[in-house]
């Protein structure tokens, strides 16, 4: 099956620790991105990347890391410089941009709780 | 960053009923996506409409755009309880060269059976 994954899909972590949250595309998509999502909210762009070894930094990037060495990976690294990270957590995918836009394919989401 | 804003925020209707959600935004675009997000899960890209393009249909949704008027709407006929979910609109600038889709708070739609 052709898709996006992530994991866990539920995440529990303590206040001051770093936690790294998955993400994987057998789609072939050359574009990768993280967002966030808070209750009642749209989705804000935290991170992405439209090619391997490259990406920008998005609206809320503060507190946040990411790396893409591989087409298929694009892990996310909430660390504890973010205060406040308990959010909903999605990955999505798309063919490549910066020439024209299309549509993107999104993973399942992780829930973050920090206490 | 420009932003799509939804309208309503939630719409109740009953099974049958058509269910119509509009989206507005401020600048040029270079198309606007419309997606729908069950409760808890990830979005689900439903229709893709051009800047160049008037209309779109795919199944029972229909999406129309107004660049003149800076909107689209997303109408769903003869609408199910399986219909209940959020949906998004996401809007692509026609400048800046990202291409990045900035999504809107979304319509909560609840379809009563």
């Amino acid at each position: 099956d052709g898709g996006i994954t992530q994991s866990p899909k539920y995440l529990f972590r303590k206040e001051g620790q770093n936690v790294t949250l998955s993400c994987e595309q057998n789609l072939n998509h050359d574009a990768m991105y993280w967002y966030r999502q808070d209750p009642g909210q749209g989705l804000r762009l935290i991170y992405y990347s439209q090619i391997v070894n490259d990406f920008q930094k998005g609206d809320i990037a503060e507190g946040y890391s990411v790396s893409r060495e591989k087409k298929e990976s694009f892990p996310l690294t909430v660390t504890s410089a973010q205060k406040n990270p308990t959010a909903f957590y999605l990955c999505a995918s798309s063919r490549k941009t910066g020439t024209d836009s299309y549509e993107q394919y999104f993973g399942p989401g992780t829930r973050l709780t920090v206490t | 960053s420009q932003q799509g804003e939804e309208d309503p925020q939630a719409l109740s209707i009953q099974e049958g009923e058509n269910a119509t959600m509009n989206c507005s935004y401020k600048t040029s675009i270079n198309n606007l996506q419309w997606y729908r997000q069950n409760s808890g899960r990830g979005l689900v890209h439903l229709i893709l409409i051009r800047s160049n393009e008037r209309e779109k249909h795919s199944g029972r949704l229909r999406v129309t755009l107004d660049t003149s008027k800076k909107s689209s709407s997303l109408l769903i006929t003869a609408s199910r309880a399986a219909d209940t979910a959020s949906y998004f609109c996401a809007t692509v600038p026609l400048s800046g060269g990202s291409y990045i889709p900035t999504f809107g708070r979304g319509t909560s739609l609840i379809v009563h059976p």
